[in-house]
C-alpha cells in the first residue's frame, strides 16, 4: 500500500456520461497530481493542486476538471466522455510542490468508456 | 520542449543475464530524474531519484546512474520477479506550470524468463 488511495478501482460508463474519480493523498502530502495513462500515449500529466490551489496544468481537456478539498483529497471530474478517454488515471502526491522527492502514486482508476 | 526517450521498448533476458536500460532526456534544467517500476494494471512504484551527473544509487539488483544527457538502469543477475515496465521521468527547474510535473518516457518492458 503506497498510502495514496484512489477510488473506484474500475469504472465502466457510456459515452456522453460524467464520472468523478477520487484521490486521497499520503498523510502529510500537500500536493496532488493527476496523470492519464493510455496505451498509445504513456503517462501524461493532467493537473496539479497544492494545498487546495491549482498550481499547474498539462494536457487536460476542457471537458475535464479537478479540485482539491480542505481535507486535501482531490477529485477529477470527466464529462461528455468519449471512447478515447478510456485509460488508467493515476493520482500522485508529494510533500511539497516540486519537492524533487519521489512522488508516490496510487493504484489508479481504470476507466472504460463504451 | 522537455522530452524523455527510453530504449529499448522491450527487453527479454534469461534469469541471471545482466543488462542495462537507457533513458535519454532533453530538459531545460534538470531538477531530478526518477526511475519507477510498474506492474500491469498497477501504479508506478518509486525506485530512485538522481539529481546530478555522476550520481549513482543502488537497490538490490538495480543500479541507476546519471550523466548530463542520459541515465542508465543496470540490472544485475535479474530474476523473473524483476519482470515489469521500467519508467523514467524528469522534473525540470522552472516556474508556474512547469514546476512539480514529471515528464515520463514510454518505458521499457522487461521480461525475465527462468
Amino acid at each position: 500500500d503506497s498510502g495514496v488511495t484512489q477510488t473506484p478501482k474500475h469504472l465502466i460508463t457510456a459515452t456522453g456520461q460524467r464520472v468523478t474519480l477520487r484521490c486521497s493523498p499520503r498523510s502529510g502530502d500537500l500536493s496532488v497530481y493527476w496523470y492519464q495513462q493510455s496505451l498509445d500515449q504513456g503517462l501524461q500529466f493532467l493537473i496539479q493542486y497544492y494545498n487546495g490551489e491549482e498550481r499547474a496544468k498539462g494536457n487536460i481537456l476542457e471537458r475535464f476538471s479537478a479540485q482539491q478539498f480542505p481535507d486535501l483529497h482531490s477529485e477529477l471530474n470527466l464529462s461528455s466522455l468519449e471512447l478515447g478517454d478510456s485509460a488508467l488515471y493515476f493520482c500522485a502526491s508529494s510533500v511539497a510542490q516540486g519537492s524533487g522527492y519521489g512522488y508516490t502514486f496510487g493504484s489508479g482508476t481504470r476507466l472504460t468508456v463504451v | 520542449e522537455d522530452q524523455v526517450t527510453q530504449s529499448p521498448e522491450a527487453l527479454r533476458l534469461q534469469e541471471g543475464e545482466s543488462s542495462s536500460l537507457n533513458c535519454s532526456y532533453t530538459v531545460s534544467g534538470l531538477r531530478g530524474l526518477f526511475w519507477y517500476r510498474q506492474d500491469p494494471g498497477k501504479g508506478p512504484e518509486f525506485l530512485f531519484t538522481l539529481y546530478s551527473a555522476g550520481e549513482e544509487k543502488e537497490k538490490e539488483r538495480l543500479k541507476a546512474t546519471l550523466t548530463k544527457k542520459e541515465s542508465f538502469l543496470h540490472i544485475t543477475a535479474p530474476k523473473p520477479e524483476d519482470s515489469a515496465t521500467y519508467l523514467c521521468a524528469v522534473q525540470a527547474w522552472g516556474r508556474g506550470s512547469t514546476l512539480g510535473r514529471l515528464y515520463f518516457g514510454r518505458g521499457t518492458q522487461l521480461t525475465v524468463w527462468p
